[in-house]
């Protein structure tokens, strides 16, 4: 089975201030990772993907995350906050070995205070 | 290059009434993905589909709920005798390993409302 955690319902950072949101996941195998973003009633928006290769992954938006396989963590760091990050971040997991299916976490809030 | 469509956005139904929802993917993607979003909570997954073949079920899928890619184009998901319980956002989703790397490409999801 796998599984993925966001330990934080809720993140609010000073515009300016580097953010990160954490994530850990659960996998028998090795993992593909993402991140996904969504503004209220809107889809998701993907961000960026950890699939192989180079631990720290670089997206839209001047997001990146870093893949640390021995803390099971995909965590997503952006240096300086825009007010206009204020969103719903979900970060997902899928076993490479396994099913085509994401598993998502809960979602973080996060909250850019100008 | 258009995103994954869906139609319609948002639907108001009645208890034990049928509905429709329609997802044209990205196209020439291969992979087509249906999930479900309740308040408060991450997508859960639905249903699979690799070309017209549908793959996978999540036991979420009770047996009022019907898939279909009939020509490994657009696909429907059917609901009958709606519940209240169903409300909720449907999101659709692609993929292709070839076109996009085995990232997932969303919608911009349906609501229904069933009241």
């Amino acid at each position: 089975a796998q599984s993925v955690a966001q330990p934080e319902d809720q993140v609010n950072v000073a515009e300016g201030n580097p953010l990160t949101v954490k994530c850990t996941y659960s996998v028998s195998g090795n993992p593909y990772l993402f991140w996904y973003v969504q503004y209220p009633n809107r889809g998701l928006q993907f961000l960026l993907k950890y699939i192989t290769g180079d631990n720290l992954v670089k997206g839209s938006y001047g997001f990146e995350a870093e893949f640390n396989k021995s803390q099971t963590s995909f965590h997503l760091k952006k240096p300086s906050a825009l007010v206009s990050d204020s969103a719903l971040y979900f970060c997902a997991v899928r076993d490479i070995l396994g099913n085509e299916k994401l598993t998502f976490g809960t979602g973080t809030r996060l909250t850019i205070i100008p | 290059d258009t995103g994954v469509s869906q139609d319609p956005r948002h639907k108001i139904t009645k208890r034990g009434q049928n509905v429709t929802f329609r997802c044209d993917p990205i196209s020439e993607h291969n992979r087509l993905y249906w999930y479900r979003q309740t308040l408060g909570q991450g997508p859960e997954f639905l249903t699979y589909f690799q070309n017209e073949a549908q793959l996978e079920k999540s036991r979420l899928l009770s047996d009022r709920f019907s898939a279909e890619r009939p020509k490994g184009s657009f696909s429907t998901l059917e609901i009958q005798r709606t519940e209240q319980g169903d409300s909720a956002m449907y999101l659709c989703a692609s993929s292709s390993v070839v076109n996009s790397g085995n990232t997932i490409y969303f919608g911009e999801g349906s609501w229904l409302t069933v009241v």
